[in-house]
């Protein structure tokens, strides 16, 4: 069966520290991988898409690898800041699927 | 730029009852527009998706029924509501034949059937 599964329900770290988030999936042959945050009480807001050919995409003080051989994806948040505390949201975006395919999420705490 | 607005926020509904739920995007011509539902502690699982007016794609057979009378409004309904109907409904949009793009999504609508 197709799942999609974030390392952990929820991820405790120091200010400053670097997060690492991770989406693994099985029987899914994504083109696309996206990450979204979700704020408590909130719709998930877009931060990265990776494609399928690419093994690394930054985007200020996040950053995200792609490996379709391992089926993984890893989402880094380097000098992390409280602000930065969250639900994050790995997807799945297959070629020709009008449909997204959500992972449960990894709620983030950035302790002070 | 483009907007999405998606309302109510809250709303508390009793079993039986109808519901309708309405979304509208601004800035944007023919997008996708699609609905989803949030359980508590789960997944964000797709309930219908439309990429014209009229047009309609179910992923999930429910109590729920969705329609588009215009361009930018996606409407989702239930004649009667039921006790698992409880949940975080999203609506958002993306541009047509934009694999290379996020999803926008509204601020959510809680609804509590009781």
């Amino acid at each position: 069966s197709q799942k999609i599964e974030q390392n952990s329900e929820a991820l405790n770290i120091q200010e400053g520290k670097t997060a690492t988030l991770t989406c693994n999936y099985t029987n899914y042959s994504p083109a696309y991988l996206q990450w979204y945050r979700q704020d408590p009480g909130r719709g998930p807001v877009f931060l990265l898409l990776i494609r399928e050919n690419e093994k690394e995409k930054r985007k200020e003080r996040l950053k995200v690898t792609f490996d379709t051989t391992l089926k993984q994806s890893l989402f880094h948040i380097t000098a992390s800041q409280p602000a930065d505390s969250a639900t994050y949201l790995c997807a799945l975006d297959q070629t020709g699927a009008n449909n997204l395919f959500f992972g449960t999420g990894t709620r983030l705490t950035v302790i002070p | 730029s483009q907007t999405i607005h998606q309302w109510p926020a809250t709303l508390v509904q009793p079993v039986g009852s109808p519901l309708s739920l309405e979304c509208t995007v601004e800035g944007t011509s023919n997008p996708n527009l699609y609905w989803y539902r949030q359980a508590a502690g789960r997944g964000l699982q797709l309930l219908f998706y439309s990429v014209g007016i009229g047009q309609i794609s179910s992923e999930v057979p429910q109590n729920l029924s969705a329609s588009r009378p215009q361009d930018r409004q996606f409407i989702l309904s239930s004649k009667k509501l039921l006790l698992s109907d409880s949940g975080f409904y999203l609506c958002a949009w993306r541009k047509k034949d934009s694999g290379g793009y996020g999803y926008t999504f509204g601020s959510g609508t809680r609804l509590t059937v009781v």
